[in-house]
């Protein structure tokens, strides 16, 4: 079956500097789109990025990704990280079988002053 | 838009009783799905629906979990003789259902269940 893996659980960061959030996976799938979901304190998980075309950039609120299916990874960056931006990210795997979502283990990223 | 709604928001059950916890998807989406989120074993899918009938149930344990879809506007998902094993965070998602790859599935703020 497919799997995502995040390899950092705790990712710390001062203000204003950039943050890298590592995202790979497996499948035996070709076709396959690609989800980062933020979750806030208390709160639902909610979408952040997606894509399913190789080699193109996706930004949102600041944040990129680009899906490189050459490294199986869709790691999520942003040049300047902000407080807000403290919270729970998943990288989340869809392949064209079905409509679940396969998770990643989640990287929990704090932002200090 | 309300959202997702998820009820209870909170649930303590002692060992061995029954638990139902109510999920009402966004109106209009065909596409429910339910997720556990523990910490050790993050987010992890159990089952899911599309026009109320059951797709997918791969990730159920195959024993004292159930879930249903009686009509549009609500699913359950009911667990049986609960566990301690069975403490979570349940998400409930719904989404179009518009089988392309990029469907975006919606969450609920999920039913914190504690089975002491």
């Amino acid at each position: 079956g497919d799997s995502v893996t995040q390899t950092e659980g705790l990712v710390t960061v001062t203000e204003g500097l950039p943050v890298k959030l590592n995202c790979t996976y497996q499948t035996t799938y070709l076709t396959i789109a690609f989800f980062w979901y933020v979750q806030y304190l208390n709160e639902a998980p909610q979408v952040l990025l997606k894509s399913s075309t190789d080699n193109k950039r996706t930004e949102h609120q600041g944040f990129h990704a680009t899906l490189h299916k050459s490294s199986s990874s869709f790691h999520l960056q942003k040049s300047s990280a902000q407080l807000s931006d403290s919270a729970l990210y998943y990288c989340a795997l869809n392949n064209n079988a079905g409509a679940k979502l396969t998770f990643g283990g989640g990287t929990r990223l704090t932002v200090r002053p | 838009n309300a959202g997702v709604i998820q009820t209870p928001r909170h649930k303590v059950t002692g060992k061995g009783q029954e638990a139902t916890l109510w999920c009402e998807p966004i109106s209009g989406h065909s596409a429910v799905f339910w997720y556990r989120q523990t910490i050790v074993q993050g987010l992890e899918f159990l089952t899911y629906f599309r026009n109320q009938a059951p797709i997918d149930d791969s990730g159920m344990p195959k024993e004292r979990f159930s879930a249903q879809m009686p009509n549009q506007s609500h699913s359950t998902l009911k667990i049986q003789s609960t566990q301690p094993q069975d403490s979570a965070v349940y998400l409930c998602a719904s989404s179009l259902g518009s089988w392309g790859l990029q469907d975006t599935q919606y969450f609920g703020p999920g039913t914190r269940l504690l089975v002491l």
